[in-house]
């Protein structure tokens, strides 16, 4: 079974300090794996996706198969990064692709 | 483009009532997700669409639970009766890809309305 795990819950900084937010992964296959991203009274959005290797915002994540993790970082955090992030993991076979297995989240606080 | 649409916003129902939640994907998208956020948790799937046929219902309480997606657009998840533990925020999400397909990256890239919070008591 797949299964996706954030650590830590809560997680501040200050305002231009660097910024890990941890994520592993369990999963059989080839994995491809997201960080969705919910700001304050908005909706859930996507922030980045591994396979695209893309930096958002600042954001980078790195997929390293041999620890089956997925950490978002940014090396300045900003006051506007403040959020609840989530690490999802794409389930790739079957009928069911595309299901997105959620982990628990982890809000994080900028402080300025 | 127009996002996922989800009403009502918030429903407040006493145990064993019954309620229903409606959504409307954006257009053009096979992909249909209904998803069960208890607080403090990560969104759970509970039931996947594509098109009009569901792909994935194996989380949702069959018991209570039901869902549809009549002519591959709308859907509609339904609770009956209701319990305290079915108190959390019901998020509807839409992806371009239909599975079994061979897409490009973006078109599994789910979108996510704005939710109904649902409180039981």
């Amino acid at each position: 079974a797949q299964r996706v795990t954030q650590p830590e819950k809560l997680l501040s900084v200050f305002k231009g300090a660097p910024v890990e937010l941890k994520c592993n992964y369990s999963y059989s296959g080839s994995p491809e794996l997201f960080w969705y991203v919910q700001y304050s009274r908005q909706r859930l959005q996507l922030l980045l996706r591994h396979i695209s290797r893309e930096s958002i915002k600042g954001f980078t994540a790195d997929l390293n198969k041999g620890e089956t993790s997925f950490h978002l970082k940014k090396p300045f955090a900003q006051e506007e990064d403040s959020a609840m992030y989530y690490c999802a993991l794409l389930n790739a076979g079957g009928t069911s692709y595309g299901k997105l297995t959620f982990g628990q989240g982890t809000i994080l606080t900028v402080h300025p | 483009e127009a996002g996922v649409a989800q009403s009502p916003r918030y429903k407040i129902i006493e145990k064993r009532q019954s309620v229903a939640f409606w959504c409307n994907p954006i257009s053009g998208h096979a992909t249909l997700y209904w998803y069960q956020q208890i607080l403090g948790q990560g969104p759970k799937l509970l039931i996947q669409f594509q098109n009009n046929g569901v792909v994935d219902d194996s989380q949702l309480p069959k018991d209570r639970f039901s869902a549809e997606r009549l002519k591959g657009v709308d859907s509609t998840l339904k609770i009956q009766p209701a319990k305290l533990e079915d108190s959390a925020v019901y998020l509807c999400a839409s992806s371009p890809r239909a599975s079994g397909r061979v897409s490009p990256p973006d078109s599994y890239e789910q979108y996510f309305g704005p939710g109904t919070r649902l409180t039981v008591t």
